[in-house]
């Protein structure tokens, strides 16, 4: 199956502060890009789906001016927590896709908001 | 008519047993139903997927049933494993304008299998 990685897989910082995960597919061209958001012992819930190029869809809820996500080109988007508080911590997944096939879901980021 | 609900919260099965976990959905949109099996602190991994046109679909020790008339399709998995202890999620799909898939998640069983 198709490979796809993130970066970091842990980070730590200190409310107020801004945090970059990257999330890239190494063999195959991602037409779209989802992330998720998984809480302890719970489900993922889609935070928002971007396709490369163009801004992307949040889904109710997310505010899109604290998870920013920018999707460059066809192997890599970023999400950028803006400043982060503690009520932010969770496992953030993404996932790429090429056009209709399947999802290829990362190793996960596991932030942590002191 | 988002939702897809899944059951058992948890299971736990002896070693060489079938587990079965199911989920149910309201929305006939949903034209995939995958089944994914995740980790602790690790992504999921997509185990087997079914199309509604199919009743069942089998890859070595895990078969999907699906019916489509009550919306309603499972996972068993036969001569579980304790390698098997993991959490599995079903899920079910609706494609996007932009030709992508959307996947609405079940709420997760987490499966522990004694040896």
């Amino acid at each position: 199956g198709a490979v796809v990685s993130q970066h970091p897989s842990r980070v730590i910082c200190k409310s107020g502060t801004s945090v970059k995960i990257e999330c890239r597919s190494l063999d195959f061209q991602a037409t779209t890009m989802f992330w998720y958001r998984q809480f302890p012992k719970q489900s993922l819930m889609l935070m928002a789906t971007s396709n490369e190029g163009s801004k992307a869809t949040y889904e109710q809820g997310v505010e899109k001016d604290k998870f920013l996500i920018n999707h460059a080109s066809l192997t890599l988007s970023t999400l950028t927590v803006t400043s982060a508080h503690p009520e932010d911590s969770s496992f953030y997944i993404c996932s790429a896709a090429y056009r209709y096939n399947e999802q290829f879901f990362g190793p996960g980021t596991r932030l942590t908001v002191l | 008519q988002q939702q897809v609900k899944q059951s058992p919260q948890s299971l736990i099965v002896q070693k060489g047993g079938i587990s079965i976990i199911n989920c149910a959905y309201e929305n006939t949109a949903f034209d995939y139903f995958p089944w994914y099996q995740q980790f602790p602190g690790k992504g999921p991994a997509l185990l087997i997927a079914i199309r509604p046109d199919v009743s069942e679909k089998k890859e070595g020790r895990f078969t999907i049933s699906f019916n489509k008339s009550a919306k309603q399709f499972s996972l068993h998995i036969m001569d579980s494993q304790p390698g098997d202890s993991a959490t599995y999620f079903c899920a079910a799909s609706i494609f996007l304008i932009q030709g992508a898939q959307k996947l609405v998640f079940g709420q997760g069983t987490r499966l522990t299998i004694n040896p």
